[in-house]
Parts: C-alpha cells; structure tokens; sequence
C-alpha cells in the first residue's frame, strides 16, 4: 500500500526567513506530485504539480518555488516568507495514467509571524 | 472558468436524520468529480470519483451522485464520526491532472 509523508507538521517563522517543506511518498513509482494551500474560509488552491523528476508545472505566481529531486520527494521552498503564505499545505499523489483521485498527505500547518 | 459551489456552508444534523450535501459545478468537459472528507487539522481523505451523470457511489452511510450540472452527498442516518468537513472537487479534461475544489460544507452531527 501507499504512504505519504510530511514534515514538519507544523511551522512558526518569522517574515522574512526561507522556508522548505518535503513530502516523501511510499509504495509507488513515478506518481504524480502536487503541493496545494488552504487557507481558513477557501478552498485548496493548486500551487504545484509534478509529472516527473525535475519536472514542475506552476498554477499560481508567487515568492513560492517546488522542486522534485528523486521520483517520490517533492519539496516546496521560498526564499523569503511573506505573511500572505501563512496556511495549512498539503502534499498529494496520484497515480500516472490513472485512475486520477489524489491522495493527500497530513499536512503542514505554517505560521509567518 | 472552472467553479465549484457547495452548499450549505454548514449543516447541524441530530444523530439518525438524513440529510444530503450540494455540489454545483461548471467545468469545461467534465473529467471526474471526486468527494473528500476531511477532520480538523488533517489532510482530506479521499471518498469517491463519479465520471458520468447518472452514476452512483455508496460507502457505508455515504452515496454520491452525479448530474450534468452537480453532484449530492447523501448521508442517511449519520452518526457522530461523521461529523467532518466534506469536499467537492472538479477535474477537467483540459487541465491537466488538477483537481479543483470547493470550499466544503462543514458537517456536524449531534448525539
């Protein structure tokens, strides 16, 4: 079976300062990566989705970046936060070619103070 | 442009007394809708994907079904534990692998 992975489970920093998140997955290979936000009162917005390693499409400009160095890990950074980036990011996969549900993992809960 | 509305934004139900969720989409060539559960402080937990209008989903207390313009989640006799927030999303065939949500409904079940 597959697992999803991310860490940290929860983030305080300060404006300014550089953020990364990983999200590892297990049990499958070469699965289709997307990082998304949630902010309190919306819905999941897509930020990134990955078809491959090195591979990364954006949905939203902003300070954010995501990289996919090894088939199962996907990693969202920013150089420096913004207090507009505070919120709860998910990680999720879904298997190439189908069938297309996402499965998402536990999330990180971010705080730019 | 994709959009997803549900409604109610929020629902109390006594324990035992069925209710259904509204999904309402507008999409450029629907892919799949897909059903999310999701608990306070967690990532959604994936329910069910319906693909063509007419088609159903059923998982315990939980049947889902799809028109050309939305999609109900039944729950008929709830229970506590299904007290959650409960996601609608739409997947177009032009956009690649991504998944477009609404904002939930956010379901409370009372004893």
């Amino acid at each position: 079976s597959q697992t999803i992975h991310q860490w940290p489970a929860t983030l305080v920093q300060p404006v300014g300062s550089p953020l990364s998140l990983e999200c590892t997955v297990e049990g499958t290979s070469n699965p289709n990566l997307y990082w998304y936000r949630q902010a309190a009162g919306r819905g999941l917005q897509l930020l990134f989705y990955s078809v491959g390693i090195g591979q990364i499409s954006s949905e939203v400009p902003q300070n954010l970046s995501a990289s996919r160095p090894q088939d199962r890990q996907f990693i969202l950074s920013s150089k420096k936060l913004l207090l507009s980036d505070s919120g709860f990011y998910l990680c999720a996969w879904s298997f190439a070619g189908g069938p297309d549900e996402q499965y998402f993992g536990p999330g990180t809960r971010l705080t730019v103070t | 442009e994709d959009q997803v509305t549900q409604s109610p934004e929020a629902l109390r139900l006594q324990e035992g007394e069925s209710s259904s969720l509204n999904c309402s989409y507008t999409v450029s060539g629907l892919r799949g809708l897909f059903w999310y559960r999701q608990d306070p402080g967690k990532g959604p937990e994936f329910l069910f994907t319906l693909y063509s209008a007419g088609e159903e989903k059923e998982k315990e207390r939980l049947k889902a079904t799809l028109t050309k313009k939305e999609s109900f989640l039944h729950i008929t006799a709830p229970k506590p534990e299904d007290s959650a927030t409960y996601l609608c999303a739409v997947q177009a065939w032009t956009g690649a692998n991504n998944l477009f949500f609404g904002t939930g409904t956010r379901l409370t079940v009372i004893p």
